[in-house]
This record gives structure tokens, sequence and C-alpha cells, in this order.
């Protein structure tokens, strides 16, 4: 079966304009993740969508980053006024949702390669 | 907010030589989660343990979890090229099931 896609896998752009990336959970997965993984910083939550809702926001580093998940599926992270430190990969990840379960596995995507020029 | 610290932060060995890598926080785990990196890709979970003293073998992989859930350790018998990669520790945090906090791993390089 087909596993998390994100697209594109790289993407340059120029410091102020704006980005969209692109995430395809595994099918029926209701969770949904984006973390950022910058050079010796290791992984940083930034999102966790239940269906379309999304009950944590948290690790949102400012209010030029926005996502947003339709139809319980597909899922976009939004990056406005782009600056180089948000230089980064982007990684998704989904999961089925299994109340009670300790530790909960996520699948993750092979990420998006962000660089602000 | 609960840190966890991996070490070593690098690990380069050769083809048939034995590692141990750690991940340690100061506060109790509810669970710890193992993954692996390989260049391009996304983690890819290893082991999830959940109980004190716990130890799980995968292959040439043993994961341990300490006694009082603070710590954890990977054990790699035998190491080979394709062991290469980024191993993580993870967390859930917050009280939550869902949300993961990562260590920033050991990089691992076994050559041949």
């Amino acid at each position: 079966g087909a596993g998390v896609s994100q697209s594109p896998s790289n993407k340059v752009t120029e410091k102020g304009k704006d980005v969209e990336l692109r995430c395809d959970p595994i099918s029926g997965h209701t969770a949904l993740y984006w973390y950022r993984q910058s050079l010796g910083q290791g992984l940083e939550f930034l999102i966790y969508f239940q269906g379309n809702s999304a009950p944590d926001k948290s690790g949102l580093p400012s209010d030029r980053f926005s996502a947003e998940r339709t139809g319980g599926s597909v899922s976009t992270l939004t990056i406005q006024r782009t600056q180089q430190e948000d230089s980064a990969v982007y990684l998704c990840a989904s999961s089925p949702t299994r109340r009670g379960v300790v530790g909960n596995e996520q699948f993750f995507g092979p990420g998006t390669r962000l660089t602000v020029l | 907010t609960q840190l966890l610290e991996q070490s070593p932060q690098f690990l380069s060995i050769q083809e048939g030589e034995n590692l141990t890598v750690y991940c340690n926080s100061s506060s109790v785990f509810s669970s710890l989660q193992w993954y692996r990196q390989e260049p391009g890709e996304g983690p890819v979970l290893l082991v999830t343990v959940v109980t004190g003293g716990e130890v799980k073998k995968l292959k040439r992989l043993t994961f341990q979890f300490g006694d009082a859930r603070k710590d954890s350790s990977l054990h790699i018998t035998a190491a080979q090229p394709g062991d290469t990669g980024l191993y993580l520790c993870a967390q859930n945090s917050g009280g939550s099931n869902y949300k993961l906090t990562f260590g920033k791993g050991t990089l691992l390089t076994v050559n041949p």
C-alpha cells in the first residue's frame, strides 16, 4: 500500500515569498502531524490534526505559518513571507487513532526540503 | 518540557563492531519509541517500549528501557553498512498520546 507522500520534494524560494507544502497521508489515518527538522535541532513538532480540526497548533513558530486539512485527508502547510531561518526539512506523518494506546506509531513521509535564499 | 538527551551525537565504526547509543530524560517516560532515519527519508519506527526494565530484540538490535523509565539504550551487534542512519528516540509529551518529542539523534556511520 501507499505510504505518506509529500510534495514537492525540494523547494527553493526567495525570501519574502509564500510557499505551500502538501502532504497526502495513508488512507484511513485520522491523525496527521507536521514536524520541522533543522540541522542539529532534531524534529520539532509543529501541528496536529485529528480529522479536519487542529486541536494542537502549539508548535507553529509564528503567525506566518498555517496549515489546513480537508476531507480528513490531504493537508497543506503554508509559510507566508518566508525567512532564511525557515529553511529546513518539513516532515509530515500520519497515524490511525487508537484510543488508549500508548505510543501510537507515526508513519512519516520523505519530507520537503525548503531552502530560502 | 521534557528534554531527551541522546548520546553520542556522532558515531563512526567499522563493519562487524558492536555499539550502544543512549537516550536519557530528567522525567519519567510513559513510553519510548526508537526510530531510524535514512538520508532523504522520514523516520521509521523500530520499536516502542512501555514497561520499566523491558528488553526487546529486533534481529541484531537490542532495546532496553531503564527500570525507572527515564533512560533507554539501543545496542547493535555486528554492525553492517545497512545500519547507517540517524537513530532517534521519541516520547509522548504533554500528557498526550499523539505529540512526540524527539531527541536530536545519534548519526551512525558503519564503514565497510
